[in-house]
């Protein structure tokens, strides 16, 4: 079975620009998680999708959004970059609530803001 | 609110000699999974081992094992007859049962295994 994919691995993004991670799930996992990862904070719960809806919501402003769609497939935007939304974005997915809960992560999307 | 510490930034043990990792947490549900994720540099994160809360019995995966003490909201890992393939950085993390899919990590433990 494939694992958790991200695409791209490697952005270079300047302040200002907009930027689209996507993420594939396992096959058969519904749930979709998002979470930032900095050397400073470490890693900070985005949000997470189930069933193509926003379940959950992380404390970011409103320039990081999401979406699920039917496949499962999800995205996460990030608008007006700012230097401090330099970091490694991690997806995990899951069978869903409650179904042992176990998150497997993909490898990430490293974005540089310039 | 719901929130997991590792007290030790760095670690650092000779191959093949025993290493345990602390972590502590505190929440106020009562059903719920903890976890030992281990990143290793540039690498993804993989799951080391994993506890449900509701099990008295501590979680052993080969060398891996936990000590889980409830009422003291401790969880910590030991890693016996460590190898060079352990470096890594070691997050402790807790998620609720039936909540939203949500890790709450700690800051992480940067363990070296030296030769």
């Amino acid at each position: 079975k494939a694992g958790v994919t991200q695409t791209p691995r490697y952005l270079i993004k300047t302040r200002g620009q907009q930027v689209t991670l996507s993420c594939s799930p396992i096959s058969g996992h519904r749930s979709v998680s998002w979470y930032q990862q900095t050397p400073g904070q470490g890693l900070q719960f985005l949000f997470e999708y189930f069933s193509e809806t926003q379940r959950n919501k992380g404390n970011f402003p409103g320039r990081f959004s999401g979406r699920q769609f039917s496949n499962s497939r999800s995205e996460m935007n990030v608008s007006t970059l700012e230097l401090g939304d330099s970091a490694l974005y991690l997806c995990a997915s899951s069978l869903g609530p409650g179904v042992g809960n176990e998150q497997f992560f993909g490898p990430g999307t490293r974005l540089t803001v310039l | 609110a719901q929130t997991v510490t590792q007290s030790q930034p760095e670690m650092s043990v000779q191959e093949a000699e025993t290493v345990t990792l602390s972590c502590t947490y505190d929440t106020s549900e009562n059903n719920y999974y903890l976890f030992w994720y281990k990143q290793p540099p540039s690498r993804q994160m993989i799951l080391v081992i994993r506890q449900e809360a509701y099990k008295q019995q501590n979680a052993t995966e080969n060398r891996f094992s936990v000590n889980f003490q409830k009422a003291a909201k401790s969880f910590s890992l030991k890693i016996s007859d460590s190898q060079l393939g352990d470096t890594a950085m070691y997050f402790c993390a807790f998620i609720v049962i039936q909540g939203a899919q949500k890790l709450v990590f700690g800051q992480g433990t940067r363990l070296t295994i030296n030769p």
